[in-house]
C-alpha cells in the first residue's frame, strides 16, 4: 500500500520554507526521500531509520515519527534548484519492498 | 564513473513482441530493483533482487520477468507486451542486502511505448 504524501503540489518563492509530509498505514522500518527533476532519474536525499538515525544531506532535514508512521521533509530557505517532485518511500515488515508515494511537486519561483 | 546504465533509452514496439530492457551497474551492489513510473501514480516497484539468483516480486509484477545471473546485470523481460505496459522504467541499485538502509542509485530510465 502506497504511503500518502501531502501536499500534492506546492509553489514557493525563493527563500521560503516548505514541509512535505508522508504517512503510512503500516509499521515502518525506514523512510526514504528522493527528488526527481523533470526528465531525470530520482536522486537520493535522505533515509530515516527506526530509532532515530538519519543518513542524508546536510542542507535538508527530516523527521520520522515511528508511532504515527509519519515522516516530514523540511526544506528551508528554498532555492530555485529545489524545484522537482519529491517522493517518499517506505519500508516495512520483513521484506525488502520499497513502496513510494505518488510524489509532491515543488516549484520554486524567483 | 559509478553508474547504473539502461538500454535502450527509448523503445516503441507492438503488442506481443517480446522485449528485454537491460540494466547494469558497476558499483558491485548486491541489491537491484525495477520500477515503473506513470503520471499520477509515482514509482511502483516491479521486481527486486537481493543478490545473484535471488529475486522477488514488487507491487506490480504481472506481465514482467527478471533474472539475476550476474551481480552487475538485472534485465527486465516483457514476454508479451501490452499497451498498459507503456511507461517510464527505472532500474536502481544499492549496496547491502535489500537496500533497506542505503541509498538507491537510479539509471537514466527507459521510455517504453507499446502500440
Amino acid at each position: 500500500q502506497q504511503p500518502v504524501q501531502s501536499p500534492q503540489a506546492v509553489i514557493l518563492r525563493e527563500g521560503e520554507d516548505a514541509v512535505i509530509n508522508c504517512s503510512s498505514s503500516k509499521a515502518l522500518y525506514s523512510v526514504h526521500w528522493y527528488r526527481q527533476k523533470h526528465g531525470e532519474a530520482p536522486v537520493f536525499l535522505m533515509i530515516l531509520l527506526k530509532g532515530g538515525e538519519q543518513k542524508g544531506h546536510e542542507k535538508i532535514s527530516a523527521s520520522f515519527n515511528e508511532k504515527k508512521q509519519q515522516s516530514s521533509l523540511y526544506l528551508t530557505a528554498s532555492q530555485l534548484s529545489y524545484s522537482g517532485t519529491y517522493f517518499c518511500g517506505t519500508l516495512g515488515g520483513s521484506n525488502y519492498k520499497l513502496t513510494f508515494g505518488k510524489g509532491t511537486l515543488l516549484t520554486v519561483n524567483p | 564513473e559509478a553508474q547504473v546504465t539502461q538500454n535502450p533509452r527509448y523503445l516503441i514496439t507492438v503488442t506481443g513482441k517480446k522485449l528485454t530492457v537491460t540494466c547494469s551497474q558497476n558499483m558491485n551492489h548486491e541489491y537491484m530493483s525495477w520500477y515503473r513510473q506513470d503520471p499520477g501514480l509515482g514509482l511502483r516497484q516491479i521486481y527486486y533482487s537481493m543478490n545473484v539468483e535471488v529475486t522477488d516480486k514488487g507491487d506490480v509484477p504481472e506481465g514482467y520477468k527478471v533474472s539475476r545471473k550476474e551481480k552487475r546485470n538485472f534485465p527486465l523481460i516483457l514476454e508479451s507486451p501490452s499497451p498498459n505496459q507503456t511507461s517510464l522504467y527505472f532500474c536502481a541499485s544499492s549496496r547491502g542486502t535489500g537496500g533497506s538502509y542505503n541509498e538507491q542509485f537510479f539509471g537514466p530510465g527507459t521510455r517504453l511505448t507499446v502500440l
